[in-house]
């Protein structure tokens, strides 16, 4: 049980370069959410799902899309990657909303 | 507007002594709160939660205690250990259909010395 994966560990990218963070869970969970980690804001919610094919905005969508075309996987696409979005992500999953597991993060620096 | 709030960037404690985090909320609607322990370089681990049918829950070590009239969560660990070092988010969420959202605070980073 491998829990909830993401790839890549760290990324670089330039300005204007888009790119999908990957995150997978082996868990059978219908809910997932992605997030970021930045200094002194905590933890914010930028998209979650709560079932293959239903997504919603969370509080910092902006810059970010999102499928669910099955239950296991859930990716991240930075449209049009800025120095704002430099963050560490985390992908978690769960049953229900309130006690969610998440991955290890993607540490990602926009040059 | 930041609904939840962590006021204390960073608090150090001996180890052996009660280490209290502190948690303030302002959405009167959230009714169920949780903890986060996080390491470098690791996700956010769960730790414990509380109803707000309850103003008490006790793990091992880790209690949580709720005040709803001031809006008010803490946790405390007893005694502290050196592998408590790490940084510590509180959560809450509200429990009704349409609403499916953890709002996290801003984090505490507890420092135990040996």
């Amino acid at each position: 049980n491998a829990g909830v994966t993401q790839t890549p560990k760290f990324q670089v990218l330039k300005t204007g370069q888009s790119m999908t963070l990957q995150c997978a869970q082996d868990m059978n969970h219908e809910y997932m959410s992605w997030y970021r980690q930045d200094p002194g804001m905590g933890l914010r919610l930028i998209h979650y799902s709560v079932g293959a094919g239903i997504t919603d905005q969370g509080e910092v969508p902006n810059g970010y899309n999102v499928s669910r075309s099955t239950t296991e996987d859930f990716p991240l696409r930075l449209l049009s990657a800025a120095p704002s979005q430099t963050s560490v992500y985390f992908c978690a999953s769960s049953p229900s909303p309130r006690k969610q597991y998440f991955g290890p993060g993607t540490r990602l620096t926009v040059t | 507007d930041q609904q939840v709030k962590q006021n204390s960037p960073s608090l150090s404690v001996q180890e052996g002594r009660i280490s209290i985090l502190n948690c303030d909320y302002t959405n009167s609607m959230f009714d169920y709160f949780l903890w986060y322990k996080k390491y470098p370089a690791e996700g956010p681990t769960f730790l414990i939660s509380i109803s707000s049918i309850k103003d008490k829950n006790e793990d091992g070590r880790f209690t949580v205690f709720l005040n709803k009239s001031a809006k008010h969560l803490s946790l405390h660990i007893v005694p502290s250990q050196p592998g408590d070092s790490a940084v510590y988010f509180c959560a809450a969420f509200i429990s009704n259909f349409g609403n499916e959202k953890l709002t996290f605070g801003t984090g505490t980073r507890l420092t135990i010395i040996p």
